[in-house]
């Protein structure tokens, strides 16, 4: 099956800071999704991104399918963007969403 | 807010046991798929439910079963409960074959 990588695992900042965070797939995709889980368990969907780049705010995400990969971009933190950020895609005839490990991002104040 | 709802928030069994988890899909939406996350890792696929019928699923035992009724609500049965199934357990609902809207969650431990 398809495999879903992303980096780094654990991210640091201090709070007005930016960042970028990848996600490498290594067959091509039907859908992309970029998820924040809060501490209580919630998965938000932040975009659904198959290719091309998407705007929401101080967030931003670009999928580039041809090459597999994705980043998500964090501009000016704030302490409420800590959380795990997940990368999960769809791929070819799977009914399922295949997640990545995550990225643990924890913003200081 | 998703507007897919899961019951209970938090559930503790013993080994053994059996269990249901309960998810209330968002309005519209006839396909419903189930996850479980174990602690620091993403979550994984356990199957999917379309219309009633069981769509796909993932690596995962006989005794995890579910069911989809007819207003496209769901549940995850699990029988003969082991230590290993400690986790979160996550429901998502769809339109259709694309973006997947998940639940809160239901936190299970198993003692």
């Amino acid at each position: 099956g398809i495999q879903v990588e992303q980096s780094p695992p654990d991210l640091i900042l201090q709070e007005g800071a930016n960042s970028t965070l990848r996600c490498n797939f290594s067959d091509s995709v039907n859908n992309l999704q970029w998820f924040h889980q809060n501490p209580w368990g919630q998965l938000i969907n932040l975009f659904y991104i198959p290719s091309g780049t998407k705007q929401n705010g101080r967030l931003s995400a670009t999928t580039v399918a041809t090459e597999r990969y994705s980043l998500l971009y964090i501009s000016s933190s704030q302490t409420t963007d800590s959380g795990v950020y997940f990368c999960a895609v769809f791929s070819g005839s799977a009914r399922q969403l295949t997640f990545g490990s995550g990225t643990q991002l924890t913003v200081l104040p | 807010e998703t507007g897919v709802t899961q019951s209970p928030t938090h559930l503790i069994k013993t080994r053994g046991q059996q269990v249901t988890l309960r998810c209330s899909s968002q309005s519209g939406h006839n396909t419903v798929s189930w996850y479980q996350q174990a602690l620091g890792q993403g979550p994984q696929f356990i199957f999917q439910y379309y219309r009633e019928e069981e769509n796909g699923r993932g690596n995962f035992p006989p005794r995890f079963s579910g069911l989809q009724f007819p207003n496209y609500s769901s549940e995850l049965n699990v029988n003969a409960l082991e230590l290993d199934d400690s986790a979160l357990y996550l429901c998502a609902s769809s339109p259709g074959p694309t973006i997947q809207y998940f639940g809160a969650g239901t936190r299970l431990s198993v003692l």
